[in-house]
Parts: structure tokens; sequence; C-alpha cells
């Protein structure tokens, strides 16, 4: 059972290159979300999909978008990567609001 | 205001000691979750233990237990005979029951480091 998982592990990235964090889940989960842990932030919410179909913005949205593609994945893209963008990026997913949230392995992401 | 407080940065402590892990949060909603995670170097986050607001007793999980004192506002995380692999980034985090964004909002967390 693999639960949630993202690619890549790791990606270098130069100032204004575009990429797409890939996650997909296996639990049949409605929500998913997309933080990002900064050193001595704790993590914050970029985007959230609270079912197939639906997006909404978090606390720090500027310079992503998201698809929700089905209900197994949810993408985050970085249209023109900046400096400020570099920062450990976690996926995850959970069942119902009571239920505690099921965490990828988390993407470095380095933006030069 | 910050949602999620968590006062200590880094802690220091011996083995085999109990360890408490501050949390206060603020939130003006009658419902609402709060939750404990643990990241170690590894990276990876490890859930630990849930409060729902409406919960009668104070949650716990093997090792740990969340001392809720509603009126207070606060959730400390306490870890009883704390052992080596408990070294880790520790994280408080709240979900509000009101619409709009249901995902947790996370504290800073505390660095705890456990001493033989």
């Amino acid at each position: 059972n693999a639960g949630v998982t993202q690619t890549p592990k790791f990606q270098v990235l130069k100032t204004g290159q575009s990429m797409t964090l890939q996650c997909a889940q296996d639990m049949n989960h409605n929500s998913m979300y997309w933080y990002r842990q900064d050193p001595g932030m704790g993590l914050r919410l970029i985007y959230y999909s609270a079912s197939e179909g639906t997006t909404d913005k978090g606390e720090v949205p500027n310079g992503y978008n998201v698809s929700r593609l089905n209900k197994r994945e949810f993408s985050l893209r970085l249209e023109s990567a900046a400096p400020s963008q570099t920062s450990v990026y976690f996926c995850a997913s959970h069942r119902g609001r009571e239920e505690k949230l099921f965490f990828g392995s988390g993407t470095q992401l380095s933006v030069l | 205001a910050q949602k999620i407080t968590q006062t200590q940065p880094g802690m220091f402590v011996q083995e085999k000691e109990a360890v408490t892990l501050d949390c206060t949060y603020d939130t003006s909603d009658p419902s609402y979750g709060l939750f404990w995670y643990k990241q170690p170097s590894s990276g990876e986050m490890i859930f630990l233990i849930y409060q729902g607001s409406y919960d009668q007793q104070n949650a716990t999980e093997g090792r740990y237990s969340l001392n809720f004192q509603k009126a207070r506002k606060s959730a400390n995380l306490v870890i009883s005979a704390s052992q080596l692999g408990d070294s880790a980034m520790y994280f408080c985090a709240m979900r509000e029951g009101g619409g709009g964004a249901d995902g947790l909002t996370f504290g800073k967390g505390t660095h705890l480091i456990i001493q033989p």
C-alpha cells in the first residue's frame, strides 16, 4: 500500500524555469493538499482540493498553479521559478475532516 | 495573530525523562481538531496523536498523550520515558470546523534532542 507518492524527490531549477510536482494517492481520499516547509516556518498551505474538480488557494498560493487531474492525482506547477520558491514541498491527503493527514515523502526543490 | 504557537524552538532532554512540548492555539470556532506530528531528520511527517474539541478525555497513544486544556487553549504533547529515537522536530497543528480551507494550520515546530 503506497499511500501518498510524490515525484521527484529532488530538483534543481534555474530562475525562470518551469516544472510540475506530481502527487498521487491510492487511499481513495477526497481531499488533497500541497504544503511548503521552510526553516523556522513550519508547513504552510499552498493549495488544496476538497474533491475532484475543485481547487482553492491556501495561505501562500502566489507563483503556483494546481491541477486535480482525477481523484488520485493532484499536481503543483511552478510556471516561472524564483529563488524564494526554494523549499521542501509536501503533498498530503485525508479521508475526512476528523482524520489525520497522510503525507508524501516530500520534494526538495532548489531554485538558483 | 498566529493560530498555532509553539514557544520552544529547541529542547534538550535526558533519555528516560518525560517531555512536555507546548502548544497554544487560537480559534473562535467551537469545532476544531488538534494534531501532533513528528518529523525525524529523514524528513517524513509521522502522525502521533489527535484531539477533537468535543472530546471529553485527553487523547493517548502509547507513550504519547495530549494534555488538552480547552479554557487555556493549550494542547501540550507529553512523551513519557523519552528515547533516543524521539529526537526530531515536532509540529502542533489545528483544523478548524468552519468553511474555507480545511487543511491543517501548523506551528513553527519544536526541535527536540534526547541526550543519552
